[in-house]
C-alpha cells in the first residue's frame, strides 16, 4: 500500500544532541512537507520541498535542516539551536496539481 | 493576524445528535482550498472534506457536509448523526499558494476538540 512512513514513533534525545526524523514516501508525490505540532496548538510549517534537491523554509525554520536528495525521502534534522524540540511531527506529502495532502503518523520528539 | 480561526477550543454532542464546527479564514486570494482533517488521540490526520474557492455547491462526505460561506469568509464542518469514535481533535486549513513555482502550502487553525457523550 502507498503512503508516508515516519519514524521512529517515539524519539528521545537527550538536550544539545542533533537528532534526525525520517519520513519515506512511496506515492510518487512532488511535495513534501514538515509540520510542528505543540499541545493545543495547530500545526506549523518547518520546511518544504517541491522537488528533489530544492526545499524552502516554512514559518518556523530556525533550529532545523532538512535534506531532499531522493524523491522519496524528506529528512528533518532537529539541531541543538532548536530551543524547544519537543513536540509532535507531522510530514506531509502532496502530487503537484491535486489538492489532496497525505500525511505520516507523526514523531513525538522528548529533549531530556 | 491569524489566517485561520477555530474560536471553540472545545464542544461537546450527544451521540446522534448535529454538531457544527466553526472556522473562519482570512485571504485576499481569489483562488484558495479549505480543509478540514480529524486528527485522533493516537496523532495521524485524517481527510474529511474539501472545498474549492470556486466550487459553487458545498462539499459533502458522507456524514461531513462544509458550510461554506464566501462572503463571510467562514467554512464551517457539520458532522450529522454524531458517533462516539468521532471524539478528537479538528483542525480547519486553507491551501495558500505561492505565485512563483507553483509551490502552495496548508496553514492550521489551533483545533477543535469534540467529545461526543454516550
Amino acid at each position: 500500500d502507498g503512503g508516508i512512513t515516519q519514524s521512529p514513533k517515539y524519539l528521545f534525545r537527550k538536550e544539545g544532541q542533533n537528532v534526525t526524523l525520517s519520513c519515506e514516501q512511496n506515492l510518487n508525490h512532488d511535495a513534501m512537507y514538515w509540520y510542528r505540532q505543540d499541545p493545543g496548538q495547530g500545526l506549523r510549517l518547518i520546511y518544504y520541498s517541491q522537488i528533489v534537491n530544492d526545499f524552502q523554509k516554512g514559518d518556523i525554520a530556525e533550529g532545523y535542516s532538512v535534506s531532499r536528495e531522493k524523491k522519496e525521502s524528506f529528512p528533518l534534522t532537529v539541531t541543538s539551536a532548536q530551543k524547544n524540540p519537543t513536540a509532535f511531527y507531522l510530514c506531509a506529502s502532496r502530487h503537484t496539481g491535486d489538492y489532496g495532502y497525505t500525511f505520516g503518523s507523526g514523531t513525538r520528539l522528548t529533549v531530556v | 493576524a491569524q489566517k485561520i480561526t477555530q474560536t471553540q477550543p472545545g464542544m461537546f454532542v450527544q451521540e446522534k445528535e448535529a454538531v457544527t464546527l466553526d472556522c473562519t479564514y482570512d485571504t485576499s486570494d481569489q483562488s484558495y482550498g479549505l480543509f478540514w482533517y480529524k486528527q485522533p488521540s493516537s496523532g495521524e490526520m485524517i481527510f474529511l472534506i474539501y472545498q474549492g474557492s470556486y466550487d459553487e455547491q458545498n462539499a459533502t462526505e458522507g456524514r461531513y457536509s462544509l458550510n461554506f460561506q464566501k462572503a463571510r469568509k467562514s467554512a464551517n464542518l457539520v458532522i450529522s448523526a454524531s458517533q462516539l469514535g468521532d471524539s478528537a481533535m479538528y483542525f480547519c486549513a486553507m491551501r495558500e499558494f505561492y505565485p512563483q513555482g507553483g509551490s502552495e502550502k496548508l496553514v492550521f487553525g489551533k483545533g477543535t476538540k469534540l467529545t461526543v457523550n454516550p
